[in-house]
């Protein structure tokens, strides 16, 4: 079974400055999908960005870009320019790529993120 | 653009009593995915549908029993519910292309509560 870990609990960064999320992850499949969401205090879950491990190419949204290393499986989330409507839950999530495997996502357990004005 | 639509988005019931949750996907996509986030916890898969067939199960107690319809809107039912139920109850839809889906979007999700 696919395991995920998020081993900081809670982060905290200044307005305008740049931090990085951590992730791990354990799977014996070759080909899955990466993904960060993020949840505010609304709850609602946001998809952030997403990786396909077969891409080499690391996944970048305006702000938002990760660093996938596959052979360390290592799937961390950058942001830049902090602001503080970016203040959340960040979830760090994996899903099977096959047909034949689960399509369920499986969450690490988050980590909040503060941001100081 | 159209979001996932849940409903209600609150709902508060004594324990024993049943439990009736409702999910309206993304228009064209076809699968649907239920998640329970428990207080502080990370969202835990429960049960999928494509086109209106089960897809994958997790850890759903079988007091639960969903269903998806022939408008792919999914129904989640829960029965004999116990305090532990109170969660945020969390619906995803995504729509197959190829032999794959892609991104999983989440609706509001539903506040239950048992009391």
């Amino acid at each position: 079974a696919q395991t995920v870990t998020q081993s900081q609990p809670e982060m905290s960064v200044q307005e305008a400055e740049t931090v990085t999320l951590s992730c791990t992850y354990d799977t014996s499949e070759s080909d899955y999908y990466l993904f960060w969401y993020k949840q505010p205090p609304s709850r609602q879950m946001i998809l952030v960005i997403r990786q396909e491990a077969y891409k080499q190419q690391n996944a970048t949204e305006n702000r938002f870009s990760v660093n996938f290393q596959k052979a360390a499986k290592s799937f961390s989330l950058k942001i830049s320019d902090s602001q503080l409507g970016d203040a959340a839950m960040y979830f760090c999530a994996y899903r099977s790529f096959d047909q034949g495997g689960s399509e369920k996502l499986v969450f690490g357990k988050g980590m909040k993120l503060t941001v100081n004005p | 653009a159209a979001g996932v639509i849940q409903s209600p988005r609150h709902l508060i019931k004594e324990k024993r009593e049943t439990a009736t949750l409702k999910c309206y996907p993304i228009p064209r996509h076809d699968t649907v995915y239920w998640y329970q986030q428990g207080p502080g916890q990370d969202p835990q898969f429960l049960i999928s549908f494509y086109e209106k067939m089960q897809s994958d199960k997790g850890s759903i107690p079988d007091r639960f029993s969903a269903q998806q319809f022939s408008d792919y809107h999914s129904e989640l039912n829960m029965s004999s519910l116990e305090l532990g139920d109170s969660a945020l109850y969390f619906c995803a839809s995504s729509r197959h292309t190829g032999t794959s889906s892609y991104e999983q979007y989440f609706g509001p999700g539903t506040r239950l509560t048992v009391t």
